[in-house]
């Protein structure tokens, strides 16, 4: 089975700090992906990956960044955290580019910004 | 671009009563298809996919959905809930070609004893 883990659960974070959020997959998935998700808003696609050091936006990807340094690890950064970036964060991996493949999903991290 | 409603927004029903959840999707070019499950402070869990061939797709825990292309819907079905089926419930859309998924609003499922 896949495993996509991310790194923390639950995360309390003061507003202006950058935050890190970390994602790691064990399946050689190529492409990898961040969501947060609102009530009432679904799941908003922020950032994703094909490739190592390879990012693309999504719909949302004001006042976040990204990082992917190597294959199964693939890093949320919040630059200057503010409170409407409390959300649910949750990270994707997928096997290729064909969009055929279904995604798989980690546990996701509730962030709060204070 | 593609996009996906999910009608309902909360769905409450018995134990051992039936379910539909209602998906339906806009696109212009062919779509693969998704429902995922969403169980309390989890992430998403796929519960079954339609990428061709038959529409009447099966998934796990006794969940099935029909692709309807005329209606453009992929409404989700179980004959008879568990009360451990209290879930949120996603239907995702990506297109042939395209790059990735569209996620509906979430349809949540309460199964009352």
């Amino acid at each position: 089975d896949v495993k996509v883990t991310q790194s923390s659960r639950y995360l309390v974070k003061r507003t202006g700090e950058k935050v890190f959020l970390e994602c790691v997959q064990d399946m050689d998935h190529e492409n990898m992906f961040w969501y947060r998700q609102d009530p009432g808003l679904g799941l908003r696609l922020i950032y994703f990956s094909y490739d190592v050091k390879m990012k693309e936006k999504g719909d949302i990807p004001e006042g976040y960044s990204v990082s992917r340094e190597k294959k199964e690890r693939f890093s949320l950064i919040l630059e200057s955290a503010s409170t409407n970036q409390t959300s649910m964060y949750l990270c994707a991996s997928s096997l290729s580019s064909f969009t055929n493949q279904p995604q798989h999903f980690g546990d996701g991290t509730r962030l709060s910004i204070l | 671009a593609q996009s996906v409603t999910q009608l309902d927004s909360q769905v409450p029903v018995f134990e051992e009563a039936p379910v539909e959840l209602r998906c339906n999707y806009s696109s212009s070019v062919s779509v693969y298809l998704f429902w995922y499950v969403q169980y309390p402070n989890q992430g998403l869990q796929l519960l079954l996919k339609y990428l061709s061939g038959s529409t009447l797709v099966k998934g796990i825990n006794g969940f099935e959905a029909e692709f309807n292309k005329s209606q453009t819907s992929f409404h989700l079905r179980k004959p008879s809930v568990h009360i451990s089926d209290t879930a949120e419930y996603f239907c995702a859309v990506s297109e042939d070609y395209g790059q990735n998924f569209v996620f509906g609003p979430g349809t949540r499922l309460s199964v009352l004893p």
